[in-house]
């Protein structure tokens, strides 16, 4: 088992709630990542960081933002929830491994849904 | 489009058996991996091979590489129940900071 953790595991909420998905990893990986994962489908990056004070958005656009202000925390937040916000968000870490490949570790997800 | 296709998008065997997946790509890699997902859960890293590397074995687990291809195999030898999960693999491209693109997985169904 990989030392990620993200809280809440489950979250239900109404419609313009400002909601903070919690990712920390006490492994000292200076790389974060945020996945949206929908049911069966493929992994959808929409936030990065290599490292403190450093994010960029992924390859998905999403309205979420992210920080980075310690090496051990990534929270994503969503300013105003909508319905097409629900899915799974997945979040995950890495170093580099001599000879430079990039081997990720993965929470266990948050399943959100907005009502 | 999509860096990394899965083929067969689900496939289900008996224990015992031996289960196959292909990936297959399209822009040049350092590496490819392959990952397991549990339903509901994150990923877990399986396997890792090298773009100068053709195989390699971990456990039941064996992967090829063909480069001139484009394409990667996972072998399950002697499935378990256990093994039931969605199967990932992921490509990192060459270049500087480049990051992992995952396929869309297949789900493998091993019956008792």
């Amino acid at each position: 088992e990989a030392d990620i953790y993200q809280t809440p595991r489950y979250l239900v909420i109404g419609t313009g709630k400002k909601i903070t998905l919690e990712c920390s990893q006490t492994m000292g990986h200076d790389k974060m990542y945020w996945y949206q994962q929908d049911p069966g489908m493929e992994l959808h990056l929409i936030h990065y960081s290599y490292g403190v004070n450093s994010t960029e958005k992924g390859d998905l656009s999403s309205e979420s933002t992210v920080s980075r202000i310690r090496t051990e925390h990534f929270p994503l937040t969503l300013e105003s929830a909508r319905p097409s916000h629900t899915s799974q968000y997945l979040c995950a870490s890495s170093e580099y491994e001599r000879g430079g490949a990039d081997t990720q570790y993965f929470g266990p997800g948050t399943r959100l849904t907005v009502l | 489009s999509q860096q990394g296709e899965e083929d067969p998008q689900a496939l289900s065997i008996q224990e015992g058996e031996n289960a196959t997946m292909n990936c297959s790509y399209k822009t040049s890699i350092n590496n490819l991996q392959w990952y397991r997902q549990n339903s509901g859960r994150g990923l877990v890293h399986l396997i890792l091979i090298r773009s100068n590397e053709r195989e390699k074995h971990s456990g039941r687990l064996r992967v090829t590489l063909d480069t001139s291809k484009k394409s990667s195999s996972l072998l399950i030898t002697a499935s378990r129940a256990a093994d039931t999960a969605s199967y990932f693999c992921a490509t990192e491209r060459t270049g500087a900071n480049s990051k992992l693109t995952f396929g869309k997985g297949i789900t493998l169904s091993v019956r008792p």
